[in-house]
Protein backbone atom coordinates (compact mmCIF):
# COMPACT_ATOMS: atom_id res chain seq x y z
CA UNK A 1 0.00 0.00 0.00
CA UNK A 2 1.27 3.38 -0.82
CA UNK A 3 1.38 5.36 2.44
CA UNK A 4 2.53 8.43 0.65
CA UNK A 5 1.21 9.30 -2.45
CA UNK A 6 2.35 12.30 -5.03
CA UNK A 7 -0.47 12.22 -7.54
CA UNK A 8 0.62 14.26 -9.86
CA UNK A 9 3.24 12.75 -11.76
CA UNK A 10 4.32 15.97 -13.56
CA UNK A 11 3.91 19.67 -13.59
CA UNK A 12 4.80 22.63 -15.74
CA UNK A 13 5.48 25.96 -14.48
CA UNK A 14 6.72 29.57 -16.01
CA UNK A 15 9.61 30.82 -15.03
CA UNK A 16 8.87 33.56 -11.66
CA UNK A 17 5.47 32.00 -11.12
CA UNK A 18 4.85 29.31 -8.30
CA UNK A 19 4.80 25.90 -8.11
CA UNK A 20 2.95 24.23 -6.18
CA UNK A 21 3.31 19.92 -5.27
CA UNK A 22 1.26 18.51 -3.44
CA UNK A 23 1.47 14.99 -0.96
CA UNK A 24 -0.69 13.05 0.62
CA UNK A 25 -0.27 10.57 3.21
CA UNK A 26 -2.47 8.01 5.12
CA UNK A 27 -0.39 6.64 7.99
CA UNK A 28 -1.59 8.79 11.12
CA UNK A 29 1.72 7.84 13.22
CA UNK A 30 3.77 9.86 10.42
CA UNK A 31 4.93 12.99 12.53
CA UNK A 32 7.65 14.01 10.39
CA UNK A 33 7.43 15.36 6.29
CA UNK A 34 10.69 16.15 4.32
CA UNK A 35 10.96 17.19 1.06
CA UNK A 36 14.16 16.60 -1.42
CA UNK A 37 15.01 17.50 -4.86
CA UNK A 38 16.28 15.20 -7.05
CA UNK A 39 17.94 14.69 -10.48
CA UNK A 40 18.45 11.72 -12.28
CA UNK A 41 21.06 9.37 -11.91
CA UNK A 42 21.57 11.42 -8.30
CA UNK A 43 20.88 11.07 -4.64
CA UNK A 44 18.22 13.47 -3.43
CA UNK A 45 18.79 16.20 -2.11
CA UNK A 46 17.02 18.01 1.34
CA UNK A 47 15.09 20.92 0.84
CA UNK A 48 12.83 21.56 3.47
CA UNK A 49 10.92 19.86 6.78
CA UNK A 50 8.37 20.31 8.52
CA UNK A 51 7.01 18.95 11.89
CA UNK A 52 3.94 18.03 12.99
CA UNK A 53 3.43 20.26 15.36
CA UNK A 54 3.94 22.91 12.91
CA UNK A 55 1.49 23.65 9.90
CA UNK A 56 4.01 25.96 8.00
CA UNK A 57 7.51 26.27 7.38
CA UNK A 58 9.83 28.55 5.10
CA UNK A 59 13.08 28.60 3.87
CA UNK A 60 14.26 31.28 1.70
CA UNK A 61 12.00 30.49 -1.85
CA UNK A 62 10.91 27.45 -0.05
CA UNK A 63 7.85 26.84 2.30
CA UNK A 64 6.08 23.71 3.07
CA UNK A 65 2.66 23.40 4.55
CA UNK A 66 1.13 20.71 6.62
CA UNK A 67 -2.80 19.97 6.79
CA UNK A 68 -3.26 17.05 9.58
CA UNK A 69 -6.68 16.89 9.68
CA UNK A 70 -6.09 16.34 5.68
CA UNK A 71 -3.55 14.30 5.55
CA UNK A 72 -2.17 16.51 2.89
CA UNK A 73 1.29 18.92 2.72
CA UNK A 74 2.38 21.11 0.53
CA UNK A 75 5.69 22.83 -1.42
CA UNK A 76 5.70 25.63 -2.54
CA UNK A 77 8.31 27.42 -4.68
CA UNK A 78 8.07 31.27 -5.34
CA UNK A 79 9.28 32.07 -7.50
CA UNK A 80 10.25 29.46 -9.68
CA UNK A 81 13.26 29.07 -11.76
CA UNK A 82 14.57 27.24 -14.26
CA UNK A 83 17.23 25.76 -12.06
CA UNK A 84 14.18 24.32 -9.88
CA UNK A 85 13.47 21.80 -12.46
CA UNK A 86 14.03 18.33 -11.05
CA UNK A 87 12.14 15.24 -9.57
CA UNK A 88 10.68 16.60 -6.28
CA UNK A 89 9.93 13.26 -3.34
CA UNK A 90 8.07 13.85 -0.41
CA UNK A 91 8.83 11.75 2.47
CA UNK A 92 7.41 10.94 6.02
CA UNK A 93 8.97 9.73 8.83
CA UNK A 94 6.73 7.98 11.82
CA UNK A 95 7.31 7.42 15.45
CA UNK A 96 10.83 9.30 15.51
CA UNK A 97 10.48 11.69 18.09
CA UNK A 98 9.80 14.67 15.25
CA UNK A 99 13.02 13.83 13.55
CA UNK A 100 14.01 12.35 10.65
CA UNK A 101 16.23 9.39 12.69
CA UNK A 102 13.62 6.73 11.73
CA UNK A 103 12.93 5.61 8.55
CA UNK A 104 11.40 7.26 5.92
CA UNK A 105 8.81 6.87 3.26
CA UNK A 106 8.36 8.01 0.02
CA UNK A 107 6.41 9.36 -2.55
CA UNK A 108 6.07 8.49 -5.98
CA UNK A 109 7.52 12.20 -7.31
CA UNK A 110 6.81 14.92 -9.43
CA UNK A 111 8.97 15.79 -12.41
CA UNK A 112 8.47 19.82 -11.76
CA UNK A 113 9.51 21.57 -15.17
CA UNK A 114 9.99 25.34 -14.70
CA UNK A 115 10.32 26.84 -18.15
CA UNK A 116 11.90 30.14 -19.27
CA UNK B 1 26.53 20.63 3.86
CA UNK B 2 27.02 16.75 5.08
CA UNK B 3 28.51 14.58 2.35
CA UNK B 4 27.93 11.03 1.28
CA UNK B 5 29.69 9.11 -1.22
CA UNK B 6 28.68 5.74 -3.10
CA UNK B 7 31.21 3.74 -4.88
CA UNK B 8 31.00 2.48 -7.65
CA UNK B 9 28.78 4.34 -9.10
CA UNK B 10 27.91 2.07 -12.11
CA UNK B 11 28.07 -1.54 -12.10
CA UNK B 12 27.86 -4.22 -14.43
CA UNK B 13 27.91 -7.61 -13.96
CA UNK B 14 26.95 -10.66 -14.99
CA UNK B 15 24.30 -13.08 -13.32
CA UNK B 16 25.08 -15.64 -10.33
CA UNK B 17 27.89 -13.14 -9.27
CA UNK B 18 28.01 -10.84 -5.98
CA UNK B 19 28.51 -6.98 -6.08
CA UNK B 20 29.62 -4.84 -3.28
CA UNK B 21 28.36 -1.25 -3.01
CA UNK B 22 30.08 1.46 -0.37
CA UNK B 23 28.73 4.09 1.26
CA UNK B 24 30.86 6.29 3.39
CA UNK B 25 29.71 9.44 5.01
CA UNK B 26 32.59 11.58 4.22
CA UNK B 27 32.75 14.31 6.87
CA UNK B 28 30.28 13.11 9.84
CA UNK B 29 29.78 9.67 11.63
CA UNK B 30 26.77 8.18 11.08
CA UNK B 31 25.68 5.60 13.49
CA UNK B 32 22.69 4.69 11.44
CA UNK B 33 22.53 4.26 7.53
CA UNK B 34 19.91 3.34 5.11
CA UNK B 35 19.71 1.35 1.91
CA UNK B 36 17.15 2.07 -0.84
CA UNK B 37 16.54 1.06 -4.16
CA UNK B 38 14.69 2.65 -6.93
CA UNK B 39 13.05 1.32 -10.29
CA UNK B 40 12.71 3.90 -13.49
CA UNK B 41 9.92 6.04 -12.37
CA UNK B 42 9.14 4.60 -8.65
CA UNK B 43 9.62 6.08 -5.18
CA UNK B 44 12.19 5.29 -3.70
CA UNK B 45 11.78 1.98 -1.51
CA UNK B 46 13.64 1.58 2.01
CA UNK B 47 15.14 -2.33 1.85
CA UNK B 48 16.77 -1.80 5.21
CA UNK B 49 18.22 -0.29 8.04
CA UNK B 50 21.78 0.11 9.35
CA UNK B 51 23.31 0.04 12.62
CA UNK B 52 26.72 0.92 13.18
CA UNK B 53 28.16 -2.15 15.08
CA UNK B 54 24.94 -4.34 15.04
CA UNK B 55 22.70 -6.07 12.63
CA UNK B 56 20.89 -4.65 9.93
CA UNK B 57 17.02 -4.31 10.08
CA UNK B 58 15.49 -5.61 6.92
CA UNK B 59 12.02 -4.33 5.38
CA UNK B 60 9.43 -6.84 4.71
CA UNK B 61 9.89 -8.40 1.39
CA UNK B 62 13.62 -8.10 1.47
CA UNK B 63 15.89 -10.99 1.56
CA UNK B 64 18.78 -10.64 4.30
CA UNK B 65 20.57 -13.54 2.65
CA UNK B 66 20.65 -11.96 -0.37
CA UNK B 67 21.11 -8.45 0.33
CA UNK B 68 23.81 -8.21 2.96
CA UNK B 69 24.56 -5.40 4.83
CA UNK B 70 27.26 -4.73 6.83
CA UNK B 71 27.98 -1.13 8.79
CA UNK B 72 31.58 -2.24 10.55
CA UNK B 73 32.30 1.81 11.12
CA UNK B 74 30.81 5.18 11.91
CA UNK B 75 31.62 6.25 8.29
CA UNK B 76 30.77 2.79 6.00
CA UNK B 77 28.46 0.73 5.02
CA UNK B 78 28.18 -1.93 2.74
CA UNK B 79 25.61 -3.46 1.09
CA UNK B 80 26.92 -6.59 -0.69
CA UNK B 81 24.05 -8.46 -4.01
CA UNK B 82 24.99 -11.88 -3.64
CA UNK B 83 24.02 -14.32 -6.93
CA UNK B 84 22.49 -11.20 -8.53
CA UNK B 85 19.94 -12.15 -10.82
CA UNK B 86 18.47 -9.06 -14.01
CA UNK B 87 15.80 -8.56 -11.52
CA UNK B 88 18.23 -7.16 -8.98
CA UNK B 89 19.36 -4.78 -11.71
CA UNK B 90 18.05 -1.43 -10.33
CA UNK B 91 19.57 2.18 -8.77
CA UNK B 92 20.59 1.33 -5.28
CA UNK B 93 21.03 4.67 -2.81
CA UNK B 94 22.09 4.82 0.81
CA UNK B 95 21.09 7.39 2.94
CA UNK B 96 23.44 8.43 6.32
CA UNK B 97 21.85 10.51 9.44
CA UNK B 98 23.77 13.47 10.15
CA UNK B 99 22.42 14.49 13.65
CA UNK B 100 21.17 17.47 14.87
CA UNK B 101 21.61 19.84 11.78
CA UNK B 102 22.50 23.30 13.43
CA UNK B 103 21.05 25.13 10.83
CA UNK B 104 17.70 23.89 10.91
CA UNK B 105 17.92 22.18 13.95
CA UNK B 106 16.45 18.96 12.68
CA UNK B 107 18.33 15.54 12.05
CA UNK B 108 18.61 15.28 8.68
CA UNK B 109 19.56 12.23 6.13
CA UNK B 110 21.64 12.89 3.35
CA UNK B 111 21.67 10.91 0.54
CA UNK B 112 24.73 8.83 -1.34
CA UNK B 113 24.68 9.42 -5.37
CA UNK B 114 23.67 5.95 -6.08
CA UNK B 115 24.85 3.49 -7.52
CA UNK B 116 23.62 1.79 -10.92
CA UNK B 117 23.21 -2.25 -11.22
CA UNK B 118 22.81 -3.73 -14.26
CA UNK B 119 22.71 -7.61 -14.23
CA UNK B 120 23.46 -9.08 -17.11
Amino acid sequence: DQQVKQNSPSLSVQEGRISILNCDYTNSMFDYFLWYKKYPAEGPTFLISISSIKDKNEDGRFTVFLNKSAKHLSLHIVPSQPGDSAVYFCAASANAGGTSYGKLTFGQGTILTVHP
Amino acid sequence: GAVVSQHPSRVICKSGTSVKIECRSLDFQATTMFWYRQFPKQSLMLMATSNEGSKATYEQGVEKDKFLINHASLTLSTLTVTSAHPEDSSFYICSANAGLALRTMTDTQYFGPGTRLTVL
